[in-house]
């Protein structure tokens, strides 16, 4: 069993819809969640930390739950520009970075 | 602007030959990092240091071996490749203090062993 799971898509969704992505980890140990996000053929870049109490960046949500172990980040109003895959990251006990294989979002016009 | 540099985006090899990849940050990190990304598995790392001349084994260390002999710079070794390396490597760095969880990537460089 992977220790991040997320469901790989890819989400076709059009401009402006709201979209929400999963990800599930299995080290309740786990201390920081984090989502980065990755543009084809580029490298990841940090898209945001995820706090217990929740937090938002503009249209951006992140949650988490730690009784049933999952992360989420929630998208409104979706742009053309938002079209990327999005990594899940938990930060195991000894501080190193486990990365989820990655969510594809396909915006359309 | 924080800068990582590897320094080939594409490589090609036959098994056997020895690889290097380099990579260099200008941004006075202490921690510097190799994955590698292959499609399903997401980003494994390989090896990781903390500080000059000092490597800890990350998850799938096996046929492969690194170097940090400045602290800007952090090189990734296979001795011998094999078909099964083929993949996107990729090198990060982050500033000193173990619970970070912003990496710096590079663009990254694809090899391809035949």
């Amino acid at each position: 069993r992977k220790e991040v799971e997320q469901d790989p898509g890819p989400f076709n969704v059009p401009e402006g819809a709201t979209v929400a992505f999963n990800c599930t980890y299995s080290n309740s140990a786990s201390q920081s969640f984090f989502w980065y996000r990755q543009d084809c053929r580029k490298e990841p870049k940090l898209l945001m930390s995820v706090y217990s109490s929740g937090n938002e960046d503009g249209r951006f949500t992140a949650q988490l739950n730690r009784a049933s172990q999952y992360i989420s980040l929630l998208i409104r109003d979706s742009k053309l520009s938002d079209s990327a895959t999005y990594l899940c990251v938990a930060q195991d006990s000894s501080y190193k970075l486990i990365f989820g294989s990655g969510t594809r979002l396909l915006v359309r016009p | 602007d924080v800068k990582v540099t590897q320094s080939s985006r594409y490589l090609v090899k036959r098994t056997g030959e020895k690889v290097f990849l380099e990579c260099v940050q200008d941004m006075d990190h202490e921690n510097m990092f190799w994955y590698r990304q292959d499609p399903g598995l997401g980003l494994r790392l390989i090896y990781f240091s903390y500080d000059v001349k000092m490597k800890e084994k990350g998850d799938i260390p096996e046929g492969y071996s690194v170097s940090r002999e400045k602290k800007e710079r952090f090189s990734l070794i296979l001795e011998s490749a094999s078909t099964n390396q083929t993949s996107m490597y990729l090198c990060a760095s982050s500033p000193g203090g173990m619970n970070t969880g912003e990496l710096f990537f590079g663009e990254g460089s694809r090899l391809t062993v035949l």
